[in-house]
């Protein structure tokens, strides 16, 4: 598609359940990328792709956290154990290249919610 | 590590211009970016600059780079009450892993 789609947009999950998150990236695109956005704006990076191939993982908390691109299906990021610090907005970005200037697009972001 | 910096907060008039800031330490940052962010939405880009440039231009929106200083500005010409959210500058090397800014809210008052 043209945009980049994620989903569920609201996930609430109990402490300790397990959290999956889904994006479909851009079509075309080579390269996605997943961010955490915290309480204060605060934008973290956590893992990048390069089709179905980790590009940079170190931003990713290595217990709890992982994701896939697999071919034909959407990215996924799945939290295992989930902690009340994981709550806030996940977004999942796009870009033609992996490489500066060709810029990243976003999509509206999964904020999940741990109770 | 990187860091890029922004003031929390501005607050125009409509038609006034607005001009948000931000700073970055990171020498090797090859391209910089703005992105806006209206409430419970995701990153809209705005526009970008190459760290070679000084300057870019589009429509209402101006981009001026200085990079001796490291310091890089957004002007908005003839703001509008849809121009209110929060305004996130980003850099990024070859790597190309964005570091963010932590935002700066623009308030238009009609």
């Amino acid at each position: 598609g043209e945009e980049v789609a994620q989903t569920p947009k609201h996930l609430v999950r109990g402490e300790g359940q397990k959290a999956k998150l889904y994006c479909a990236p851009i079509k075309g695109h080579s390269y996605v990328f997943w961010y955490q956005q915290v309480l204060k704006n605060e934008f973290k990076f956590l893992i990048s792709f390069q089709n179905e191939n980790v590009f940079d993982e170190t931003g990713m908390p290595k217990e709890r956290f992982s994701a896939k691109c697999l071919p034909n299906s959407p990215c996924s990021l799945e939290i295992q154990a989930t902690k009340l610090e994981d709550s806030a907005v996940y977004f999942c970005a796009s870009s033609l290249l992996g490489q500066g200037g060709q810029p990243q697009h976003f999509g509206d972001g999964t904020r999940l919610s741990i109770l | 590590g990187e860091d890029v910096e922004q003031s929390l907060f501005l607050s125009v008039r409509e038609g006034d211009s607005s001009v948000i800031n931000c700073t970055y330490t990171d020498s090797s940052s090859t391209y910089l970016y703005w992105y806006k962010q209206e409430p419970g939405a995701g990153l809209q880009l705005l526009t970008y600059i190459f760290s070679n440039m000084d300057m870019k231009q589009d429509q209402r929106l101006t981009v001026l780079l200085n990079k001796k200083d490291k310091h890089l500005s957004l002007r908005i010409a003839d703001t509008q009450t849809g121009d209110s959210a929060i305004y996130f500058c980003a850099e990024t090397e070859v790597g190309n892993m964005l570091t963010f800014g932590g935002g700066t809210r623009l308030m238009v008052k009609p």
